[in-house]
């Protein structure tokens, strides 16, 4: 069984548009991440979620939505694609109430181009 | 401001040879270190860690060796192969705190036969 599992896997659209990235964890861990890894594969943190409440949101643009339905999921909701936001996000998860202090589970990540 | 430096940025070393990758960090608040290996199209997985009341931690053939003083840490890979190519990510954190996981910039590392 995928610990964490993303999808999709590729997303390949248009300047301008809406698109979302689903993330569930089946490890009953507190808290969830999306992180964007760049084209010189530099791991940047977005947002940590820890049992659906947001405690980390780095400087990322608005048009960026994470939503938590409940502890085991967390989207990223995208509006208005740019062309800079072409890179690779990762889910991940973690067992601790705070921050990263533990293991990290990264999930497959969702290569995202924007053309 | 980058708060965790990491080099080399690329790395080759001979099949039975011994990589390693130097981390050094800013934030003396700092307690958890992380090393992370990510294949092409997967996800980071963690290799091994270290807390900084150790200087040195052993797993098989990785040891990550912690100089808290310098506020430096290094990785080693002993009799590296061919299977060991890979980006490799250092790492570090506050255990308490919101403090998320703060990634040094990658090494990847070429084992070559």
């Amino acid at each position: 069984d995928t610990a964490v599992s993303q999808t999709p896997k590729y997303l390949v659209t248009q300047m301008g548009n809406d698109k979302s990235i689903k993330c569930e964890q089946n490890l009953g861990h507190d808290t969830m991440y999306w992180y964007k890894q760049d084209s010189k594969k530099f791991l940047k943190i977005m947002f940590s979620y820890n049992n659906k409440e947001l405690i980390i949101n780095e400087t990322v643009p608005n048009r960026f939505s994470p939503k938590s339905p409940d502890k085991a999921h967390l989207n990223l909701h995208i509006n208005s694609l740019e062309l800079g936001d072409s890179a690779v996000y990762f889910c991940a998860s973690s067992q601790g109430t705070r921050g990263m202090s533990t293991e990290a589970f990264f999930g497959q990540g969702t290569r995202l181009t924007v053309v | 401001q980058q708060q965790v430096k990491q080099s080399p940025q690329s790395l080759i070393v001979q099949k039975g040879g011994i990589s390693i990758i130097n981390c050094a960090y800013e934030n003396t608040a700092f307690d958890y270190f992380p090393w992370y290996q990510q294949f092409p199209g997967k996800g980071p997985a963690l290799l091994i860690a270290i807390r900084p009341d150790v200087s040195e931690k052993k797993e098989g053939r990785f040891t990550i060796s912690f100089n808290k003083s310098a506020k430096q840490f290094s990785l080693h890979i002993m009799d590296s192969q061919p299977g060991d190519s890979a980006t490799y990510f250092c790492a570090a954190s506050k255990t308490s705190g919101n403090t998320p996981l703060v990634f040094g910039k990658g090494t990847r590392l070429s084992v070559i036969a």
